[in-house]
């Protein structure tokens, strides 16, 4: 089967551009999170759903980035105006029930760069 | 809020040595214990893990970790490397009992020499 899959796997982009990252999470995974990862850093937890219901966004840094999984499956990160300092690793996992109860399975990342 | 201390950035090692790495991790309450692995090129995957039990844990690849409660602290080990462990290995924790995000250490370096 299918694991996580990320697209685009790199994004370069100019200051002030918004950009989107999708993630496919592994088909009949009820939870899904966002992780950001710097370089050097392990990664740091943006925000996580439970299929369509995004329970906790507390790790999102501005109010530049945006989450959405509105079929309970696909998630979208959105980042408005992208900044210099938004240039990371953006890691999408999943696991099949309750969230930090189980295994995550990660995908390959998005390398996000800012110019 | 738990936190994750991996002491440990960079470890060098010839093949056949043993291997230890570090994990502290800061939380009052009962937690689950993880440890991922990043091997080069690939995605990050879980090595091993401890929900309850039995304090000494087995995984993948002859690693075990153990659940030091006293010290708060849940090292990996592995009595011979070999090549092919050259990763990038991160210990992780959460609270245990429903949601609960996971909390990552900044990670261990590991090159095995040939």
């Amino acid at each position: 089967g299918a694991g996580v899959s990320q697209s685009p796997r790199y994004k370069v982009a100019k200051r002030g551009q918004d950009v989107a990252l999708r993630c496919d999470p592994i088909s009949g995974h009820v939870s899904l999170f966002w992780y950001q990862q710097a370089l050097g850093q392990g990664p740091e937890f943006l925000t996580y759903f439970q299929n369509e219901a995004q329970l906790d966004k507390s790790g999102l840094p501005s109010d530049r980035f945006f989450a959405e999984r509105p079929e309970g499956s696909v998630s979208t990160l959105k980042i408005q105006r992208t900044q210099q300092e938004d240039s990371a690793v953006y890691l999408c996992a999943s696991s099949p029930g309750l969230a930090g109860q189980e295994t995550q399975y990660f995908g390959p990342g998005t390398r996000l760069l800012v110019l | 809020a738990q936190s994750v201390s991996q002491h440990n950035h960079h470890v060098i090692l010839s093949e056949a040595a043993s291997l230890e790495l570090g994990c502290n991790y800061s939380y009052g309450g009962t937690v689950n214990l993880f440890w991922y692995v990043q091997y080069p090129g690939q995605h990050l995957q879980l090595l091993l893990k401890y929900f309850s039990g039995d304090p000494l844990v087995k995984g993948i690849k002859g690693f075990e970790a153990e659940f030091i409660k006293s010290k708060f602290s849940f090292n990996l080990r592995k009595p011979s490397v070999q090549w092919s462990d050259t990763a990038e290995y991160f210990c992780a924790v959460n609270p245990r009992g429903g949601y609960q995000k996971v909390t990552f250490g900044t990670g261990t370096k590991l090159q095995v020499i040939p």
